[in-house]
């Protein structure tokens, strides 16, 4: 199985500063396609998890544009430009490359 | 819209089993792959497999094959799992998920398992 890995916060991060998620992965998730097999998810406290970013680097609809995904075949980075009080949660990488589907134990970002 | 609505939260004696569902609405059921994920307690998220609801096939990850039962109905439009020889291992929140072909588009609100004698 392919094992994900993220990094913490220094948290609370104060708000309208940048926050930087890392996940690594145990194998590339780069594909022969040229596409990385990544997705970033975001769970607000007592909520569903959502989408944020697909593709590595490619935003969901609807998602700011303060937020940026990033990486190479075994190393990532999601990107919060500015937060702010809604961006509180439980952020968790995702691969798709091969099953079973393995996500990262995920990264809490709390706010000052 | 697109909506997936579970069932409610569910206890299960030691040894029991529990079913849950989740409803799709506003989408062709059969178009789209469901997938299960499990959350434990203040812990991360857990794949446990998909079926796909046109043909019923399934894939399940190794750790939950004797585990959970995925199968869908689609004269309603549901997707259920079923968790059998429960314990305390299996408290945690179920949800389920579609997949959009490439990543988990929409979620069901996750349904509360809670084994217990």
């Amino acid at each position: 199985d392919i094992v994900m890995t993220q990094g913490a916060l220094p948290n609370p991060v104060p708000s309208g500063e940048s926050a930087s998620i890392t996940c690594q992965s145990s194998k590339s998730l780069l594909h022969s396609n040229g596409k990385t097999y990544l997705n970033w998810y975001l769970q607000r406290p007592g909520q569903s998890p959502q989408l944020l970013i697909y593709w590595m680097s490619t935003r969901a609809s609807g998602v700011s544009d303060r937020f940026s995904g990033s990486g190479s075949g075994t190393d990532f980075t999601l990107k919060i430009s500015s937060v702010e009080a809604e961006d509180v949660g439980v952020y968790y990488c995702q691969q798709f490359l091969e099953y079973p589907l393995t996500f990262g134990s995920g990264t809490k970002l709390e706010i000052k | 819209e697109v909506q997936l609505q579970q069932s409610g939260p569910e206890v299960g004696r030691p040894g029991s089993s529990v079913k849950i569902s989740c409803k799709a609405s506003g989408y062709t059921f059969t178009d789209y792959v469901m997938n299960w994920v499990k959350q434990s307690p203040g812990q991360g998220l857990e794949w446990i497999g998909w079926i796909d609801p046109e043909y019923g096939s399934t894939d399940y990850a190794e750790k939950f094959k004797k585990k959970a039962t995925l199968t869908a109905d689609t004269s309603s439009n549901t997707a259920y799992i079923q968790l059998s020889s429960l314990t305390s291992e299996d408290t945690a929140t179920y949800f389920c998920a579609r997949w959009g072909n490439y990543y988990f588009d929409y979620w069901g609100q996750g349904v509360m398992v809670t084994v217990s004698s």
